[in-house]
């Protein structure tokens, strides 16, 4: 499977702790996006990486949201301390900007995180 | 918050019924997405549109950037069950680099 791959597909923790999700874009790809996604709404941007720098981060990102792309690869979005409110679909996408070839996102399948 | 108003919400139509959705707004996009999104997966992109009045064409799906560059329409002609989903808008303002903005959905039930 060559497509953003994510994982995990759901996550239930408890009100409280800390969760980890990670993001695998498709390999050529330079930059890769968070976005969070509530029942009834459109996916709403959170930040975005081109290679390994974090360029852009939303308001929306709270001092508990923490993400990294330490290679330029792969991408993790970690939330401390999880709130009921953080409850949402975790979307993941990449693109390749910039030269020739450039795409428009392609999104993973998302991590559904529910707390408890 | 989202800047992007979908309408409808919501249709229902049946079978080989044609369908049109659009999304407006108070700022400048410089480029428009439609995605589709089924249940428990992630979007995926039907259209792109990069320059006002462009109309775009993948198969039965027919997308306008409207000229003033705030809005965009898409058509879906001769629908089949496989056409239900969420169907998102999504835009690129002028102001805010790589991000989209998405709206709200419009989700389509087709009845067989």
């Amino acid at each position: 499977d060559t497509g953003v791959s994510q994982d995990p597909r759901h996550k239930i923790t408890k009100r409280g702790q800390n969760v980890t999700f990670r993001c695998d874009p498709i390999s050529e790809h330079n930059r890769l996006y968070w976005y969070r996604q509530t029942l009834g709404q459109g996916p709403e941007f959170l930040t975005y990486f081109q290679n390994e720098a974090q360029l852009e981060k939303s308001r929306l990102l709270s001092d508990r949201f923490s993400a990294e792309r330490p290679k330029g690869s792969f991408s993790t979005l970690e939330i401390q301390r999880t709130e009921q409110g953080d409850s949402a679909m975790y979307l993941c996408a990449s693109t390749k900007r910039g030269g020739l070839g450039n795409t428009e996102a392609f999104f993973g399948q998302g991590t559904r995180l529910t707390v408890v | 918050g989202q800047q992007l108003n979908q309408s409808p919400q919501s249709m229902f139509i049946q079978e080989g019924e044609d369908v049109s959705m659009n999304c407006t707004s108070s700022s400048i996009f410089n480029t428009w997405l439609w995605y589709k999104q089924d249940p428990g997966e992630g979007p995926v992109l039907l259209i792109a549109l990069y320059k006002a009045g462009e109309l775009t064409s993948n198969g039965r799906l027919t997308a306008q950037f409207g000229i003033t560059r705030k809005d965009s329409f898409l058509n879906i002609s001769a629908s089949i069950p496989s056409d239900v989903g969420i169907y998102f808008c999504a835009g690129r303002l002028e102001t805010s680099g790589s991000r989209l903005t998405f709206g709200e959905g419009t989700q389509l039930t087709v009845n067989p």
